[in-house]
């Protein structure tokens, strides 16, 4: 069965650095996403990705984020200068035309 | 608001015994409903899902439901078994329109813990 990858599963950083969190979406599939999620919290929404470009964001994606769909198969968030405050689990998904979204595994985050 | 949230953090039942968890919504426009479950160290996965023109919608041992009046969607798992033990999200797709199609943003609630007891 296809599915979401997600890499690295683990991603430690200092504060101020850049990080770039990669997702390969299952390969017939339109609209991508992140979301993150604080230890012990809901899941967040960040943004979604369609056409090759963005077609909603969150508050939280500010200036500091970006993402990417360098060629036909990966998708990327990048933090520019990451915070404490950054450190959560970053969930990718994608679909078709349905509604239905497949998550990735996720990556954690930690920013010290 | 945005906002979708589940009455109760922990749910502990037996195994064997039928689940229901529960979730309120708060956007009355609001058209199409998802569960999640996610397990320790994973990502969310997909359950079943509803859309607003239907009271009920039922698959393998689960069913949900959902009473617009209220604005109220619950889960049920019949005959509980230790691999449903996880956390348990509803989430609420408000998305926007984009030309033809929904961006698709999904809005999800606090999280209701299973703990299936042998």
């Amino acid at each position: 069965e296809p599915e979401v990858t997600q890499t690295p599963s683990h991603q430690v950083t200092q504060m101020g650095q850049e990080v770039i969190l990669r997702c390969v979406p299952i390969s017939n599939h339109l609209y991508f996403y992140w979301y993150r999620q604080i230890l012990g919290q809901k899941v967040e929404f960040l943004v979604s990705f369609y056409n090759n470009e963005i077609s909603e964001k969150s508050e939280i994606f500010d200036d500091q984020f970006s993402v990417e769909r360098p060629d036909g198969s990966n998708f990327t968030l990048k933090i520019r200068s990451t915070k404490l405050e950054d450190s959560a689990m970053y969930f990718c998904a994608s679909r078709d035309t349905s509604y239905e979204q497949y998550f990735g595994p996720g990556t954690r985050l930690t920013v010290t | 608001g945005e906002s979708v949230g589940l009455h109760l953090p922990t749910l502990s039942v037996q195994e064997g015994d039928n689940s229901i968890i529960n979730c309120a919504y708060s956007n009355s426009a609001s058209d199409y409903f998802i569960w999640y479950k996610q397990e320790s160290g994973k990502g969310p996965q997909f359950i079943i899902d509803i859309r607003s023109n239907m009271d009920k919608r039922q698959g393998q041992r689960v069913t949900v439901l959902l009473n617009k009046t209220v604005k109220h969607l619950s889960l049920q798992i019949a005959a509980t078994q230790p691999g449903d033990s996880a956390v348990y999200f509803c989430a609420e797709n408000r998305g926007v329109l984009m030309g033809s199609s929904n961006t698709g943003k999904l809005i999800f609630g606090q999280g209701t813990t299973l703990q299936v007891k042998p």
